[in-house]
């Protein structure tokens, strides 16, 4: 079975500092992993994917990811935030031929 | 090319009524997922089509089913309506093979309100 922990269910940062979004997964295969954005009262935008190969993903939207077998995570990074940032974001996994999971989600809000 | 199309967006339902969803996916998809998102959470699966066929069903009682029709679209019902319902409901469109890598492109949802 897969399982996506995501430890922090809010996270508050003030305008143009950085930002990291914690995502712990737990599978016993090699697994695919997602970050999705979900902006108020809207459905779920692929943020950016990690397949293989390069440990760091580039996403859209000036966000980045590094997945660490060892460590089991992928988190989620944006040197610079901005008000528009401000949604809900998921970290899902999934191993092949298996359903996405997704973990319960992180609050980011931007303060001005 | 058209995204996910979901339908309603919004719906209010009285408890034991049943409501029926669609969603349509992207054009060249030959599968698509239901997904659960009650406030607060993150979605929860519920059924997997797949050329008409259920390919994997979620936690979710036997009040919950779904179709899939010869155009790849489907219906997700909804019988004997609970508050516990109330929930944004999210069509996935899947690529398969081995494109089914590159993820899902989920829909806008129908958010149900169950009063």
């Amino acid at each position: 079975a897969q399982s996506v922990t995501q430890l922090d269910s809010q996270v508050p940062v003030f305008e143009e500092a950085p930002v990291e979004l914690r995502c712990n997964y737990s599978s016993s295969v090699s697994v695919y992993l997602f970050w999705y954005v979900q902006y108020p009262n809207q459905g779920l935008q692929l943020l950016l994917k990690y397949l293989s190969g390069s440990t760091l993903v580039k996403g859209i939207n000036g966000f980045e990811a590094e997945f660490n077998k060892s460590q089991t995570s992928f988190h989620l990074r944006k040197p610079s935030v901005h008000i528009s940032d401000t949604a809900e974001y998921f970290c899902a996994v999934r191993a092949p031929n298996e359903k996405l999971t997704f973990g319960t989600g992180t609050r980011l809000t931007i303060i001005p | 090319d058209a995204g996910v199309t979901q339908s309603p967006t919004h719906l209010i339902k009285t408890r034991g009524q049943q409501v029926t969803l669609r969603c349509s996916p992207i054009s060249g998809h030959k599968s698509v997922s239901w997904y659960q998102q009650v406030l607060g959470q993150g979605p929860q699966f519920i059924f997997q089509y797949y050329e008409k066929e259920e390919r994997g069903r979620g936690n979710f009682p036997d009040r919950f089913s779904a179709r899939q029709f010869p155009n790849y679209s489907s219906e997700l019902n909804v019988n004997a309506l609970l508050l516990g319902d109330s929930a944004l409901y999210l069509c996935a469109s899947i690529p398969m093979g081995l494109a089914e890598r590159y993820g899902y492109t989920f829909g806008s949802g129908t958010r149900l309100t169950v009063v």
